[in-house]
């Protein structure tokens, strides 16, 4: 049973654009929560991360939002930018098995001209 | 800058062989991982280890084996290879040293295509 959800599979954007990206999590331990980008044929890279202690992070066009309450999270990108354009998989943590982390499926990302 | 790497990026073999696929980090990290990445399904991790020869299962084992005799290095094993197994591979590694809020690093991937 998936752990980390993230529901839409694939997304569209037109450069310049908001891209939102959405992941929920059913287990309640879980207190760090990453995102990371991955292009065709490479590893994923880290893109940005957030603690259950904060609702916010930002790091330049990055911004990723926690709602504890409703085990939700997402991932702005403003503005969208053709290099964008890649498989984004949201991934956490729980308390006490720190360094091992449960990944959701991936959602596409295609930023068009 | 960590440096993961994996021992081949593209990997064809036939039904029945045994297959090695190994990863090597640079970082003196002691947490080390493989996964297995295939659409609509995530990252699924296959194996991990926290120190020399120790290993734990992750959530997909089966038809897997691992080793690891030297701390920057770990091997998966697919004992007998089979077609479900075609997949992308992805090593990882963090350093629980580095604190509690830290990131996996990853290796490049070793597309393996089992025929």
């Amino acid at each position: 049973d998936q752990q980390v959800k993230q529901n839409s599979p694939s997304l569209s954007v037109q450069e310049g654009r908001i891209s939102i990206l959405n992941c929920d999590y059913t287990n309640s331990m879980f207190d760090y929560f990453l995102w990371y980008k991955k292009y065709p044929a490479e590893g994923p890279t880290f893109l940005i991360s957030i603690s259950s202690i904060k609702d916010k992070n930002e790091d330049g066009r990055f911004t990723v939002f926690l709602n504890k309450s409703a085990k939700h999270l997402s991932l702005h990108i403003v503005p969208s930018q053709p290099g964008d354009s890649a498989v984004y998989f949201c991934a956490a943590s729980a308390v006490g098995s720190w360094g091992k982390f449960q990944f959701g499926a991936g959602t596409q990302v295609v930023v068009t001209p | 800058d960590v440096k993961v790497t994996q021992s081949s990026r593209y990997l064809v073999k036939r039904t029945g062989e045994k297959v090695f696929l190994e990863c090597v980090q640079d970082m003196d990290h002691e947490n080390m991982f493989w996964y297995r990445q295939d659409p609509g399904l995530g990252l699924r991790l296959i194996y991990f280890s926290y120190d020399v020869k120790m290993k734990e299962k992750g959530d997909i084992p089966e038809g897997y084996s691992v080793s690891r005799e030297k701390k920057e290095r770990f091997s998966l094993i697919l004992e007998s290879a089979s077609t479900n197994q075609t997949s992308m591979y992805l090593c990882a590694t963090i350093s629980p040293r580095s604190g509690r809020y830290n990131e996996q690093f990853f290796g490049p991937g070793t597309r393996l295509t089992v025929l």
